[in-house]
């Protein structure tokens, strides 16, 4: 019954090492987010897709970049990930007229 | 500029008592006003939302939220709560647009007295 999957649960990763959290979604909503959220503080907007359109934030770094390669998909690609990434990873998805529907999180460890 | 504030990091109150939360909000027209709530390690769940209409809301858990446009306020009520309903819980705004980003309060976290 689940409508956001996100893919691991939990990550852990090397400094330094490539890694991408995925996301999926049951909804065909045309909207999906992907937010960082830090321990004790509210998620912060990385980015957006509206259908195929790429909405990046100002300060998103470099390093965060995202692929939806489809309506059901999308991907965060952290390229080269460092202590201060470590986070909990939500994607969120939205058919513009009731809110946002996130899944469960990914959350990421740097060692 | 758009904002939230959740004034209250930290809310203890005794299981069984009444619950206020307390979302103010400074938005240049009328938002889409939300109420999430999260438990420890785990996604963000909706509580209940503010379109449009009738200014009080009911959500799903017992909750309600009253929307005040004089005030720029957005409450969130429970009459009696249950030790579950301990969890972090955020306010939120959005523009009323299909691509609209949703901008989050800092968070009130629930605690509660057995």
């Amino acid at each position: 019954d689940a409508m956001v999957i996100q893919n691991p649960r939990y990550q852990v990763t090397q400094f330094g090492k490539p890694v991408t959290l995925s996301c999926s979604q049951t909804l065909n909503h045309n909207v999906m987010y992907w937010y960082q959220q830090k321990s004790s503080q509210a998620p912060k907007l990385l980015f957006h897709y509206y259908d195929k359109d790429f909405n990046n934030e100002a300060d998103t770094p470099d390093n965060f970049q995202s692929r939806r390669p489809n309506t059901s998909f999308c991907f965060l690609d952290i390229r080269s990930p460092g202590l201060g990434d470590a986070a909990m990873y939500l994607c969120a998805t939205s058919d513009g007229t009731n809110g946002y529907t996130f899944g469960s999180g990914t959350r990421l460890t740097v060692v | 500029a758009q904002s939230v504030t959740q004034p209250d990091i930290h809310i203890t109150v005794s299981e069984g008592a009444s619950l206020e939360l307390r979302c103010n909000y400074s938005y240049g027209a009328t938002p889409y006003l939300f109420w999430y709530v999260q438990s420890p390690g785990q996604g963000l769940q909706l509580l209940l939302k503010y379109f449009s209409g009738d200014t009080l809301v009911q959500g799903i858990k017992g909750f309600e939220a009253e929307f005040k446009r004089s005030q720029s306020s957005f409450n969130l009520r429970k009459p009696s709560v249950h030790w579950s309903d301990a969890a972090e819980y955020f306010c939120a705004v959005g523009a009323r647009s299909s691509a609209s980003k949703i901008i989050f309060g800092s968070g009130t976290r629930l605690s509660i007295r057995p």
